[in-house]
């Protein structure tokens, strides 16, 4: 089957500097995206990262290894604000619109 | 900033009863999509819609499960005839790229459902 997992809860202070995993076993891969989602909201667009490496976008940087089959989003100078939760999501082929989303991360950010 | 905009923002029904699921994706873009979320769970891929037709879908959408864009703007999900486990909280989503560009989908805030 397919599978994206992802630690369930992880927790840091303001400030801090916070790394959440995403392990995948797909049938397929193209191209890794994270999504926010506060409580009761709705999942907002993060990152993507198609190709091996890191791209970064302000505080946030995703980073992808598609021979681990393994990505991360790294979050830094963390705020209250960024208290929410955090999903992997896959395609596992060209040409799909569906995205497999992971399990999802609870971040708990504190003063 | 333009947004996908959904209502209800809940919605209450029997088991048995028909419920159509109202979203409004942002005004240029091409394809549009339907998630579900059962509560503290991943949030689950239902069907993908362009060009008036159905481009994809899960093995949740059965026969129960219909989409339409009735006119220029509205996007809807029709359940036919709820059951209990329908109760989730469903988000429709737009985008104006497709998959060659990254995956910028947008959501709107989601309806919940909630099936008696």
């Amino acid at each position: 089957g397919q599978s994206l997992e992802q630690p369930s809860e992880v927790t840091a202070v303001e400030g801090a500097i916070v790394q959440i995993n995403c392990t995948y076993q797909t049938s397929g891969f193209y191209g890794l995206s994270w999504y926010q989602q506060h409580d009761g909201g709705a999942p907002t667009f993060l990152s993507y990262n198609a190709l091996d490496g890191l791209e970064e976008t302000g505080r946030f940087s995703s980073f992808l290894s598609r021979s681990d089959s393994y990505g991360y989003l790294l979050l830094q100078e963390l705020q209250m604000k960024d208290s929410a939760s955090y999903f992997c999501a896959v395609r596992d082929r060209q040409g799909t619109d569906k995205l497999i989303f992971g399990t999802g991360t609870r971040l708990q950010v504190f003063p | 900033e333009p947004e996908v905009t959904q209502t209800p923002s809940h919605q209450v029904t029997q088991m048995g009863q028909e419920v159509i699921l109202r979203c409004v994706p942002i005004s240029n873009h091409l394809y549009f999509y339907w998630y579900r979320q059962i509560l503290g769970q991943k949030v689950e891929f239902l069907v993908s819609f362009y060009n008036n037709e159905i481009s994809e879908k899960s093995e949740i959408f059965d026969d129960q499960f219909s989409v339409e864009r009735p006119d220029g703007s509205n996007f809807t999900l029709k359940i036919r005839s709820t059951k209990l486990e329908d109760s989730a909280m469903y988000f429709c989503a737009s985008s104006d790229t497709r998959r060659p560009n990254g995956d910028t989908q947008y959501f709107g805030p989601g309806t919940r459902l909630t099936v008696l």
